[in-house]
C-alpha cells in the first residue's frame, strides 16, 4: 500500500530533551516536506527536500532540523524542544514538483512541557 | 501577497444542504488551486483541484468555482452528508515556478443529521 508513515504518533516530552520524528514514504517520491498544524493557523511548512541531500527552509524553520540521506526517509529533529513547539506535525511527499498532489502522513501530536 | 485567505473558519450545515467555503488570493502568478480534506485523526488528502483556465470543476457532489478576475475560488458541497464533516483547506501554488503549496487556515465543517 502506498503510504507515508510517521513515528511516533504521540509524544509528550520535556523542554530541552532532543527528539526525532521519523517519516518514511514508499512511493519513490522526490519531494518531501514537514508541516505543523495549529488551531487557527492552518498548515505551515517547516522544511522541505527536493531530493536526497537537498533540503531548504519553509515558512517556520526556527528550532527544527531535517536531513535527507535516503530518498524514502525525511526525519524531523528538535534539538532543544520548547513549549511553543507543541503542535500536530505532518510529513508529506509528492512526485516531482512540490505543487503536485501531496500525500500526507497520519500526523504526530507533540506536547512539550 | 503569498497568503490565501479562507472563510468561514467554521460552518454548520444541515444534512442535504449546500456547504460553501471561500478562498481569496492576491498573487496572480498562482496557477494551481487544490482543496484538501482532513478527517479527525488523519492527514489531509487531496479532494479536488482546478487550474485557472477553467471557471468550474465538478467531481461528484464537490465543485470548485473559480473567478480569476476577483481572485477568488470556492468549494461547494452539494447534498452535504454527515460523512462530509471534516476540516477543509484551500491552497494555491505556482506550478511553473515549482513553488510549495500555500494553505489557507482551514474550515471546520459539521453536517448535522
Amino acid at each position: 500500500e502506498a503510504q507515508v508513515t510517521q513515528n511516533p504518533r504521540y509524544l509528550i516530552t520535556v523542554t530541552g530533551k532532543k527528539l526525532t520524528v521519523t517519516c518514511s514514504q514508499n512511493m519513490n517520491h522526490e519531494y518531501m516536506s514537514w508541516y505543523r498544524q495549529d488551531p487557527g493557523l492552518g498548515l505551515r511548512q517547516i522544511y522541505y527536500s527536493m531530493n536526497v541531500e537537498v533540503t531548504d527552509k519553509g515558512d517556520v524553520p526556527e528550532g527544527y532540523k531535517v536531513s535527507r540521506k535516503e530518498k524514502r526517509n525525511f526525519p524531523l529533529i528538535l534539538e532543544s524542544p520548547s513549549p511553543n513547539q507543541t503542535s500536530l506535525y505532518f510529513c508529506a511527499s509528492s512526485f516531482g514538483v512540490p505543487s503536485s498532489e501531496q500525500y500526507f502522513g497520519p500526523g504526530t501530536r507533540l506536547t512539550v512541557t | 501577497q503569498q497568503q490565501v485567505k479562507q472563510s468561514p473558519q467554521s460552518l454548520i450545515v444541515q444534512k442535504g444542504g449546500i456547504s460553501i467555503i471561500n478562498c481569496a488570493y492576491e498573487n496572480t502568478a498562482f496557477d494551481y488551486f487544490p482543496w484538501y480534506q482532513q478527517f479527525p485523526g488523519k492527514g489531509p488528502a487531496l479532494l479536488i483541484a482546478i487550474r485557472p483556465d477553467v471557471s468550474e470543476k465538478k467531481e461528484g457532489r464537490f465543485t470548485i468555482s473559480f473567478n480569476k478576475s476577483a481572485k477568488q475560488f470556492s468549494l461547494h458541497i452539494m447534498d452535504s452528508q454527515p460523512g462530509d464533516s471534516a476540516t477543509y483547506f484551500c491552497a494555491a501554488s505556482m506550478v511553473q515556478a515549482g513553488t510549495a503549496l500555500i494553505f489557507g487556515k482551514g474550515t471546520t465543517l459539521s453536517v448535522s443529521s
